[in-house]
């Protein structure tokens, strides 16, 4: 079974761009999060799609956004980079919402650079 | 405000011992806790989790503990092996089924010498 595949795992921006990162999910799994890490924060939530609706939203500025299509599959655009968006972006899957307490399966996260 | 604290940067123990990573929380709607191991890198991969309504949930090597008292969950790993260096995290989950989002401690770098 393939895991959550991410792409891509490397970018490199400039302040003021903006950028789509994609994730697609394990085969069957409806729920997909995203989240930042950067070293001195740890991972924090940015949001949570099911079924095409985004669940929950993180503490985060309108220029990030998200969205799921309807093979689960999921997108996150960040607009108006800044150099402090330079982060690892990781999606994670489960089969159900995040309120069935079913672990979340991650993939290996896009490495955003902003120069 | 850090909900779940994981208060030791890094821990370095010898192959074959026991490793012993702490997670604190502050938030007593926490009900459901998780421990990811994360390799550079790599995503997080899921290792053991626990449900409030228990104390000891065990996986082979890994064992978890949670003391609701104390706010505070373990995981034990023994015997520990070289493979097992990684960053370590703990993450909780609250009981409101609106806002169940997983919170995040910081990470233990464990690192098992041979």
């Amino acid at each position: 079974k393939a895991g959550v595949t991410q792409t891509p795992r490397y970018l490199i921006k400039t302040r003021g761009q903006q950028v789509t990162l994609s994730c697609s999910p394990i085969s069957g799994h409806r729920s997909v999060s995203w989240y930042q890490q950067t070293p001195g924060q740890g991972l924090q939530f940015l949001f949570e799609y099911f079924s095409e609706t985004q669940r929950n939203k993180g503490n985060f500025p309108g220029r990030f956004s998200g969205r799921q299509f309807s093979n689960s599959r999921s997108e996150m655009n960040v607009s108006t980079l800044e150099l402090g968006d330079s982060a690892l972006y990781l999606c994670a899957s489960s089969p159900g919402a995040s309120g069935s307490n079913q672990p979340q399966h991650f993939g290996d996260g896009t490495r955003l650079s902003i120069l | 405000d850090q909900q779940v604290k994981q208060n030791s940067p890094s821990l370095s123990v010898q192959e074959g011992r026991i490793s012993i990573l702490n997670c604190d929380y502050t938030n007593s709607m926490f009900d459901y806790f998780l421990w990811y191991k994360k390799y550079p890198a790599e995503g997080p991969t899921f290792l053991i989790s626990i449900s409030s309504i228990k104390d000891k949930n065990e996986d082979g090597r890994f064992t978890v503990f949670l003391n609701k008292s104390a706010k505070h969950l373990s995981l034990h790993i023994v015997p520990s092996q070289p493979g097992d260096s990684a960053v370590y995290f703990c993450a909780a989950s609250p009981a409101t089924r609106a806002n169940r989002k997983l919170i995040w401690g910081l990470g233990t770098s464990l690192a098992v010498n041979p």
